[in-house]
Order: structure tokens, then C-alpha cells, then sequence
């Protein structure tokens, strides 16, 4: 069975600062796809960023990109030039591709931007 | 796009009360996925349908809970008889089967069962 592990569960950051949120999965399938989301104190769940396991460059959607390293089972977010509104807890998630969608999450990572 | 639609956004009963928490996908969407938060357990996958067909409803804790999805868009999920321990944050989600498309969260509906 897939695993995901996130093992900061708070993080301070100073604003205009970048910051790296740690995720580790374990599968033994060679083809799936990692997620992280965005979820602020108003409670949704906000999309930011994906990874295909066969995507050859690293994901970049604005100030936020994936160090995805596939060796090493790691998917690490990184913000850069963090703002007040980056507040919020940060989720990692992986599905498998036989079963699309199906989403298992980390624990989560508490994130506080003070100015 | 509205978005995918969730209602009621909070929900408060009393134990052994039925609840049926609603949910409207994305148009267009074929997948729709319940989700269930909790601090002692965080997100965690209830059950997904595919096309309206149920196809993994292993995380579905126990007989008290059942979904449904009668057309595409549209789906409930029902918990009878309700307990405290099933006081959580119920997410809806939808996406667009396929590799590479993320899922679109709902808002969310706070269930509170006293």
C-alpha cells in the first residue's frame, strides 16, 4: 500500500522568504501522481501544483514549484517569496494511476508567514 | 464555473439522527470522491464513484454510512444512525478522469453530532 509522509508539522517563515515543505511517499508502482494542496484557516481545499511519476522536469506554478526527486521518494513544495497570505496547512497526496484519483495525504504541514 | 457545491456547509444533530449531506460535482466531471477530516485521522478517502458507479467504498467506516450517486450530477452521502465519533469535516471532490487532472474540492460540511 501507498504511504505518505510528512514530517514538519509546523513551519515559521519569515514574508519575501522561500520555504521547503517535505513529503516522502513509498510505492512500488512505477506510474502515479503527486499533489499538493493548499488548506487556510476558512477550511477549503485549494489545488497548487502536481507531478506525473514519468514528468521529466520538475512542476512550476507560479511562486510555487516541486523538487521531485524520484530516487529518493521525495515530492518537497517550495514557495518562494512567502506572503502573509501563504498561511495555511499544505498537504502532500499521491494516486496511483490504475485507480486515478484516489487520493491517500500526508499529515500535513502547518505553515505560519509572519511579517 | 461554480465550483463543485456542498450543502448543508454545517450540519449539527443529535446522536441517532440521520444525516444526508449533499454534494454537486463539476460539470462535466466523471469522478466524485467523499472525503472525511478529523484531527485524529486527517483527510481520508470514504468512497469514489466513476461514471455514477461506485468503485471503492473500502474507506467507508462501517453500515451506518452509504453514498449514492443517481446521475452525474448529483450525489449524497447518509449516515443513519449517527454518532459523535462521526463529527468531522465531510469534503466532496470532482475531476475529470483521466492522468494528470487534479481534483476540485468543495467547501466542505462541518458535521457536529452532539
Amino acid at each position: 500500500a501507498q504511504k505518505i509522509t510528512q514530517t514538519q508539522p509546523g513551519m515559521f517563515v519569515q514574508e519575501k522568504e522561500a520555504v521547503t515543505l517535505d513529503c516522502t511517499y513509498d510505492t512500488s508502482d512505477p506510474s502515479y501522481g503527486l499533489f499538493w494542496y493548499k488548506q487556510p484557516s476558512s477550511g477549503e481545499m485549494i489545488f497548487l501544483i502536481y507531478q506525473g511519476s514519468y514528468d521529466q522536469q520538475n512542476a512550476t506554478e507560479g511562486r510555487y514549484s516541486l523538487n521531485f526527486q524520484k530516487a529518493r521518494k521525495s515530492a518537497n513544495l517550495v514557495i518562494s517569496a512567502s506572503q502573509l497570505g501563504d498561511s495555511a496547512m499544505y498537504f502532500c497526496a499521491m494516486t496511483l494511476t490504475d485507480s486515478w484519483g484516489k487520493l491517500q495525504f500526508g499529515a500535513g504541514t502547518q505553515v505560519v508567514v509572519t511579517p | 464555473d461554480a465550483g463543485v457545491i456542498q450543502s448543508p456547509r454545517h450540519e449539527v444533530t443529535e446522536m441517532g439522527q440521520e444525516v444526508t449531506l449533499r454534494c454537486k460535482p463539476i460539470s462535466g466531471h466523471n469522478s466524485l470522491f467523499w472525503y472525511r477530516q478529523t484531527m485524529m485521522r486527517g483527510l481520508e478517502l470514504l468512497i469514489y464513484f466513476n461514471n455514477n458507479v461506485p468503485i471503492d467504498d473500502s474507506g467507508m467506516p462501517e453500515d451506518r454510512f452509504s453514498a449514492k450517486m443517481p446521475n452525474a450530477s448529483f450525489s449524497t452521502l447518509k449516515i443513519q444512525p449517527s454518532e459523535p465519533r462521526d463529527s468531522a469535516v465531510y469534503f466532496c471532490a470532482s475531476t475529470l478522469t483521466g492522468r494528470d487532472n487534479e481534483q476540485f474540492f468543495g467547501p466542505g460540511t462541518r458535521l457536529t453530532v452532539l
